[in-house]
């Protein structure tokens, strides 16, 4: 079956501007991860839904950082008045909870300009 | 918290060789360990896993053995090949959910 789907892969914003970054789990996972990756570094945690709610959101780094997953499938991070600092790779994973392994998608890069 | 140390890298093998990648953890509870592995121009994949204390898990030739005594989830493979060349992150996860990796290790095997 199909597996997890982010858009869009690539990503470049102003300095200031709203970015939206969306996330199709597979079907059937309850659980969704954002992770975020740096150059040379491992995917650092952001947040974590269970169903339809954060279960997790101790890696969110400050309040212009908000996710949402309204039906329990597909879920966008959202990010208010971008920063050269918010460029990385965003990385969506899903799986079936607990300590199951994750099912990573490719990552949006995102370049704040 | 939660943490995973990895090997440095890059390690740079000739084909057939041994390969050890280390790894090391600190955790509350008792975790699962994985290994993920990511190839060039792929995203992450699960390469094995291990969910308690002295399981072995093992895949596409690779193992690691789950040490609780020594926190050490070591990633080996007896005869690398060039198809192995990739970025390999190990991870932990416990029942709150979230994984938490290492930095990873870049592997490159040469003909």
């Amino acid at each position: 079956g199909a597996g997890v789907s982010q858009t869009p892969s690539n990503k470049v914003t102003e300095k200031g501007k709203y970015v939206e970054l969306r996330c199709d789990p597979i079907s059937g996972h309850t659980a969704l991860y954002w992770y975020r990756q740096s150059l040379g570094q491992g995917p650092e945690f952001l947040i974590y839904f269970q169903g339809t709610g954060a279960a997790d959101d101790s890696g969110l780094p400050n309040d212009r950082f908000f996710a949402v997953r309204p039906e329990g499938s597909v879920s966008t991070l959202k990010i208010q008045r971008t920063e050269r600092g918010d460029s990385a790779v965003y990385l969506c994973a899903s799986s079936m909870g607990g300590n199951s392994p994750l099912h990573f998608g490719n990552g949006t890069r995102l370049t704040v300009t | 918290g939660n943490s995973v140390t990895q090997m440095e890298g890059p390690v740079t093998l000739s084909e057939e060789a041994f390969l050890t990648i280390n790894c090391t953890y600190t955790a509350t509870g008792y975790p699962s360990l994985f290994w993920y592995v990511q190839y060039p121009g792929e995203g992450l994949q699960l390469l094995l896993k291990a969910t308690k204390a002295d399981d072995k898990g093992s895949n596409k030739g690779f193992e690691a053995t789950y040490r609780k005594e020594t926190t050490s989830f070591h990633l080996e493979k007896g005869s690398v090949q060039v198809s192995d060349s990739a970025v390999y992150f190990c991870a932990l996860s416990t029942n709150a959910g979230k994984s938490t990796f290492g930095d990873g290790t870049t592997l490159t095997v040469k003909p």
